[in-house]
């Protein structure tokens, strides 16, 4: 069966500090993987989603870059995070266009 | 822009009773449209897949329905129990070669033991 799984959990950054998450899933190979943002009071947003390895859309130009290093696996990164970056991030897979989309256990992300 | 609407934001009723739960969205170009539910703090786990081509799909006590003409999906929820507390979110997926969904703010949800 199929998992992902993200890291880390929690995570408390200064304003102006980096930020790497990851992102990685088992069972499954060549999968279309996304990153979403939930903030406080607003709906989930999609940040970015990968079709293959080095293949990255972004759909919300902000403080926030993707990679996608190897086929299983996606990073969340900033190299000055801002306030408003703060928020709990899922990342989410699924097998292709038009099925269904699996999320992970989210990182909550807390820019102080 | 595709936006998905969710009605009521916030509902609580007792325990045994049938509920809907309602989504709207404004582009009928869709691929599918799926609910999930999100309990505190922890990611979405989903619970029904609709394709564009269908109109309803089951699982136990769910049952969803797609009307993507009249851009309207219902989740309804029978014989209610405490542990169905949460929030409830419908997503849309869009045609034309983008991905990634677009979600209502969600429902949440309250069952009274």
């Amino acid at each position: 069966s199929q998992t992902i799984h993200q890291w880390p959990a929690t995570l408390v950054q200064p304003v102006g500090s980096p930020l790497s998450l990851e992102c990685t899933v088992e069972g499954t190979s060549n999968p279309n993987l996304y990153w979403y943002r939930q903030a406080a009071g607003r709906g989930l947003q999609l940040l970015f989603y990968s079709v293959g390895i080095g293949q990255i859309s972004s759909e919300v130009p902000q403080n926030l870059s993707a990679s996608r290093p190897q086929d299983r696996q996606f990073i969340l990164s900033s190299k000055k995070l801002l306030l408003s970056d703060s928020g709990f991030y899922l990342c989410a897979w699924s097998p292709g266009l038009a099925n269904e989309q699996f999320f992970g256990p989210g990182t909550r992300l807390t820019v102080l | 822009k595709q936006e998905v609407t969710q009605i009521p934001a916030a509902l609580s009723v007792p325990e045994g009773e049938n509920l809907v739960l309602n989504c709207s969205f404004t582009d009928s170009a869709i691929y599918n449209l799926q609910w999930f539910r999100q309990d505190p703090g922890k990611g979405l786990t989903s619970l029904l897949l609709i394709q564009s081509s269908q109109r309803e799909q089951t699982s136990g006590r769910l049952n969803a329905s797609l009307d993507k003409s009249s851009g309207r999906s219902t989740l309804y929820i029978a014989a209610s129990q405490p542990g169905d507390s949460a929030t409830y979110l419908c997503a849309v997926r869009l045609g034309g070669g983008a991905d990634g969904l677009t979600f209502g703010k969600g429902t949440h949800l309250i069952i009274q033991p």
